[in-house]
């Protein structure tokens, strides 16, 4: 199987910075994606990771290392409606290239 | 522009019913997504077509769940008979550039089965 592994839940207070990690199998990895998706609400896409290294984007960067198979989401300067679930994502290639979706991050922001 | 479109957005009906969810995508996206989301599972993927064609449909079910896409604006997930552990949150998504691209996902339709 092609397992993602993410925290189920994380607490955080407004103003701080919070790391999601993720984990997957590396065997037919393709780049890696994160999606935000807040209750009710559709996922939106956040980022994408094909190289090793840190992608920044306001706010919000990513992280990948491909020989360990391990990404984080990293979120500066918390706000309340950064509350959302955190999904990490990987595409894997094969005979079809394929998102398979991590079970997703509930992040909880506090005041 | 509009977003992905999907209807209905809710949908309650009784185990062994047919249920038949619809989407739009984003005009000029080839890809086209269906997934299905549970808090056990996750977001899985279903199926998805490129230019209206199913590539890859390793993902439905079993045989009660079925797909077409007739058009590049149009398609169809259909569950028949309907079961309750098929309850779950449907969502389509489109994209430019199939499973590497980014994909835009609808508001999604919430299935419920009695």
């Amino acid at each position: 199987g092609q397992n993602i592994d993410q925290p189920t839940e994380m607490t955080a207070t407004e103003g701080a910075i919070v790391q999601i990690n993720c984990t997957y199998q590396t065997s037919g990895f393709n780049g890696l994606f994160w999606y935000q998706q807040h209750a009710g609400e559709a996922p939106t896409f956040l980022s994408y990771n094909v190289l090793d290294g840190l992608e920044e984007k306001g706010r919000f960067s990513s992280f990948l290392s491909r020989s360990k198979g391990y990404s984080y989401l990293l979120l500066k300067e918390l706000q309340m409606k950064d509350s959302a679930s955190y999904l990490c994502a990987v595409l894997y290639g094969g005979a079809t290239n394929k998102l398979i979706f991590g079970t997703g991050t509930l992040l909880a922001v506090q005041p | 522009d509009a977003g992905v479109i999907q209807s209905p957005r809710h949908e309650v009906t009784e185990m062994g019913q047919e249920v038949t969810l619809r989407c739009k995508p984003i005009s000029g996206h080839d890809y086209l997504f269906w997934y299905r989301q549970t808090m056990m599972r996750g977001l899985e993927l279903l199926i998805y077509f490129n230019n209206n064609v199913p590539i890859d449909d390793s993902g439905m079910p079993e045989d009660r769940f079925s797909a077409k896409m007739p058009n590049a604006s149009f398609s169809t997930l259909k569950i028949q008979p309907s079961e309750p552990r098929d309850s779950a949150v449907y969502f389509c998504a489109s994209a430019t550039q199939g499973a590497v691209d980014t994909q835009y996902f609808g508001p999604g339709t919430r299935l419920t089965v009695l």
